[in-house]
């Protein structure tokens, strides 16, 4: 049973405009969320985080959501620029233990200029 | 600042050989982990490290795969007798094991077995 879905494979936006990545997960005890992005032939880089006690964390044109009752969260990127173009992974992280990540299967989003 | 190191980032064997991976952590993080990912999916847990005891091995797919940590550094990723289901990208992951909460990945080791 897959825990961390994203259900959009690809995302096409406009250089400029917003891209909305989503994220949605079943496991009520995950209390800290991460978003990573990938280029090819490269090792995830960590994005942005939120913890479950907050419902919103904002970097720089990088901004995630979390919506706890929903058990959903949101990637905003505000503009969108090609380098942006990437495969964004969600990922959420088990409560104590080893703190496993849990990724999504991830969206490839494409900026074009 | 190095950050995680894995070598080697290529490896094709054949189908009923042994390979292993190795991974450089950032210095001073004392979790490790594994994961991999396999064409089109996300990336799968496979192992955790605490310095170098090895707490939670239960993404270890069969018994063909181990690994082992020593120094509270180097990891190394065995898979015996490889299969063609074993391909996939290898990628290790370190945390400070103070206060951190975010884990930071190496490039990744592109496995291919024939």
């Amino acid at each position: 049973d897959q825990q961390v879905k994203q259900n959009s494979p690809s995302l096409s936006v406009q250089e400029g405009r917003i891209s909305i990545l989503n994220c949605d997960y079943t496991n009520s005890m995950f209390d800290y969320f991460l978003w990573y992005k990938k280029y090819p032939a490269e090792g995830p880089t960590f994005l942005i985080s939120i913890s479950s006690i907050k419902d919103k964390n904002e970097d720089g044109r990088f901004t995630v959501f979390l919506n706890k009752s929903a058990k959903h969260l949101s990637l905003h990127i505000v503009p969108s620029q090609p380098g942006d173009s990437a495969v964004y992974f969600c990922a959420a992280r088990s409560q104590g233990g080893s703190e496993k990540l849990v990724f999504g299967k991830g969206t490839k989003l494409t900026v074009n200029p | 600042g190095a950050g995680v190191s894995q070598s080697p980032s290529n490896k094709v064997t054949e189908k009923g050989k042994d390979v292993e991976l190795r991974c450089d952590p950032i210095s001073g993080h004392t979790a490790l982990y594994w994961y991999r990912q396999s064409l089109g999916q996300g990336l799968e847990f496979l192992i955790y490290f605490q310095g170098n005891s090895a707490p939670d091995k239960s993404g270890l797919p069969s018994d063909r795969f181990s690994a082992e940590r020593t120094g509270g550094s180097v990891s190394t990723l065995t898979i015996q007798r490889t299969q063609q289901e074993d391909s996939a990208v290898y990628l290790c992951a370190s945390r400070s094991g103070t206060d951190g909460l975010t884990q930071y990945f190496g490039p990744g080791t592109r496995l291919t077995v024939l």
